[in-house]
């Protein structure tokens, strides 16, 4: 089947740890997104890439890092400089960055403790 | 820039009531506009899409959208709402996504 996971699906982590969170798609998509879901504020891009080895910040790409090593994997870094850090994390990837639907994998909910 | 507006956190509907979630965009470009559901602890699903190909856009479930440039609008409707239709829904325009709006629904 194809389609976009991450993993894992819950994430505790203590406050000052950086963590890094896994998506991984077989999709052949040369887009990928990370977005923050928080209550109430649906959800913020936080960094995209449109080919392998360049990606772009988002609206709140502070304290995060990413990498696009390989077409198929877009890990997120949720580093100790994020200063609100628990939230939902949800990846995404599209055909390209022009009109085409974004598809979605199931979340990773991280809790720093 | 591009930015979208959802006029409405919660809609509250009864069971095979008219639903109507209400988008505003703002795009300097014409606009790719998307309507997502979300059901509790997972990822979005599309529901439609708008290609330009027609201002009323048929989705999932029942779903429709319509595409009012003047108004810089793309509202989604569905006739007759449904119990399996509580969720929460968002509006896109490209990356950019709408607050969402939780739509419950009453038996």
């Amino acid at each position: 089947d194809g389609g976009i996971t991450q993993s894992p699906k819950y994430l505790f982590r203590k406050e000052g740890q950086n963590v890094t969170l896994s998506c991984e798609q077989n999709l052949n998509h040369d887009a990928m997104y990370w977005y923050r879901q928080d209550p109430g504020q649906g959800l913020r891009l936080i960094y995209y890439s449109q080919i392998v080895n360049d990606f772009q910040k988002g609206d709140i790409a502070e304290g995060y890092s990413v990498s696009r090593e390989k077409k198929e994997s877009f890990p997120l870094t949720v580093t100790s400089a994020q200063k609100n850090p628990t939230a939902f994390y949800l990846c995404a990837s599209s055909i390209d960055r022009w009109g085409n639907e974004q598809f979605f994998g199931p979340g990773t909910r991280l809790t720093v403790l | 820039a591009q930015s979208v507006t959802q006029l409405g956190s919660h809609v509250s509907v009864s069971e095979g009531a008219l639903v109507l979630l209400r988008c505003n965009y703002s795009s300097s470009v014409p606009p790719y506009l998307f309507w997502y559901v979300q059901y509790p602890n997972q990822g979005l699903q599309l529901l439609l899409k708008y290609t330009s190909a027609a201002t009323l856009v048929k989705g999932i479930n029942g779903f429709e959208a319509e595409f009012k440039k003047s108004e810089t609008s793309f509202h989604l409707t569905k006739p007759s709402a449904h119990m399996s239709d509580a969720a929460e829904y968002f509006c896109a325009v490209s990356e950019r996504f709408g607050a969402g709006t939780r739509l419950t629904v009453k038996p």
